[in-house]
This record gives C-alpha cells, sequence and structure tokens, in this order.
C-alpha cells in the first residue's frame, strides 16, 4: 500500500469548512484513498472513499487531484463533534480477502467554537 | 442493529495470565480483523479473517491468537500476558465484494501489569 503524509494538528473555526490534505504521491492504479476518524479513543468511523473522481456524501466530500497524488476531505460545516483524528489511507483492491488497512498517525483536527 | 460488539471495555491483567477478546458482528461480513492501538499512534493490524475457518497474521501477530468458527465471532487469545501487550485492541469487519469500508467496534482497553 502506497505511504500517506498528513500534516499532525490543524485547527479550524466552528462553522467553516474544514479542509484536510493528504499525500500519497506513490499511489497506484488500483489504489483507493480511504479517509477514517477517530473520536476520543473510540472505534475509527469510516468518512469517505474513492478512486479518481471527486466524491461526496452526507458526512463529507473527497476531492483527489488529476495526477491522484493528492487529495483533500472536506467537511463542509465543521461542528465540535468533528474534533477527532482523521487518517487518510491508501488501499489495494481486494487481493483474495487481504483488505488490511495501514493507519498511519493522521491529523489531529480541533473544531474552534 | 448493534454492529461490531467488543467485550469486555476495559480490562488488568497480570504478567503471565491468559485471556481471551471477544468480538462479535451482526451485519452478516464475512472478513473481519483485529487491530491494536498503541498511545498517540495509528492502528496495526494483529490477524484477520476472510471467512469461517480461515484465518491470516497481520503485521504484529507475535503473543496472539485467533479462531474463527462462525461467520459472526472472532476472538483473539492472548496467552502469557506481557507489558507489552498493553493498548487498546479493535475489532472490525467489512463485506468482502470490492471496496467496501470497514466497520469498528468500540474497542477493549487492556492493561498488563
Amino acid at each position: 500500500d502506497a505511504k500517506t503524509t498528513q500534516p499532525p494538528s490543524m485547527d479550524c473555526a466552528e462553522g467553516r469548512a474544514a479542509n484536510l490534505p493528504c499525500n500519497h504521491s506513490t499511489i497506484s492504479g488500483n489504489e483507493y484513498v480511504y479517509w477514517y476518524r477517530q473520536i476520543h479513543s473510540q472505534g475509527p468511523q469510516y468518512i469517505i472513499h474513492g478512486l479518481k473522481n471527486n466524491e461526496t456524501n452526507e458526512m463529507a466530500s473527497l476531492i483527489i487531484t488529476e495526477d491522484r497524488k493528492s487529495s483533500t476531505l472536506i467537511l463542509p460545516h465543521a461542528t465540535l463533534r468533528d474534533t477527532a483524528v482523521y487518517y487518510c489511507i491508501v488501499r489495494v483492491l481486494p487481493n483474495f480477502g487481504n483488505e488490511k488497512l495501514t493507519f498511519g498517525t493522521g491529523t489531529r483536527l480541533t473544531i474552534i467554537p | 442493529n448493534a454492529g461490531v460488539t467488543q467485550t469486555p471495555k476495559f480490562r488488568i491483567l497480570k504478567i503471565g495470565q491468559s485471556m481471551t477478546l471477544q468480538c462479535a458482528q451482526d451485519m452478516n461480513h464475512n472478513y473481519m480483523y483485529w487491530y491494536r492501538q498503541d498511545p498517540g499512534m495509528g492502528l496495526k493490524l494483529i490477524y484477520y479473517s476472510v471467512g469461517a475457518g480461515i484465518t491470516d497474521k497481520g503485521e504484529v501477530p507475535n503473543g496472539y491468537n485467533v479462531s474463527r468458527s462462525t461467520t459472526e465471532y472472532f476472538p483473539l487469545r492472548l496467552e502469557l500476558a506481557a507489558p507489552s501487550q498493553t493498548s487498546v485492541y479493535f475489532c472490525a469487519s467489512s463485506l468482502s465484494e470490492g471496496n467496501q469500508p470497514q466497520h469498528f467496534g468500540d474497542g477493549t482497553r487492556l492493561s498488563i501489569l
């Protein structure tokens, strides 16, 4: 799996959009970009994933650059409950069931009231 | 819909004791995983299973054993507890098709003294 690089911490004002960057310059063509978050030592929570097109769901948007070497997770209207550690993970397609996730240290996002 | 349920939530063991961490999922997921998370670090894969009767080692399997006799349950066994196994343990599950995300339990906090 490709390695990812994220800033260790970020702050964002409540109500504003939080933009979390991730670099994955060694990503290969069959690797997806996944985002998870972990709130206060709870189990990680899936947010969104994508291959090469931008994706949006009820939680967030994922913008992947055309060369796929980086991506940005956007939380459109951050609330205090979005304070968490956010993990960007690159993962190969299933290979006979080997769907392991490789977690880095993530970005600690703090929403400021 | 309970999702992934882990028991116990907390446990203190003495060095050399053994215990089993329980994990159950009610989503009929084929794939199940055990991760550990040390303070300030990302998650590391211990063992995973792609179906009943099939298990395989992850990144840090030493000191642990698993079994998967049914789809629903995936227990993790510590035979001779060591201080280095003090950690938070997370169980996860996912569907086997395509790029399905993993769903995590709330974890078991284990201290070895």
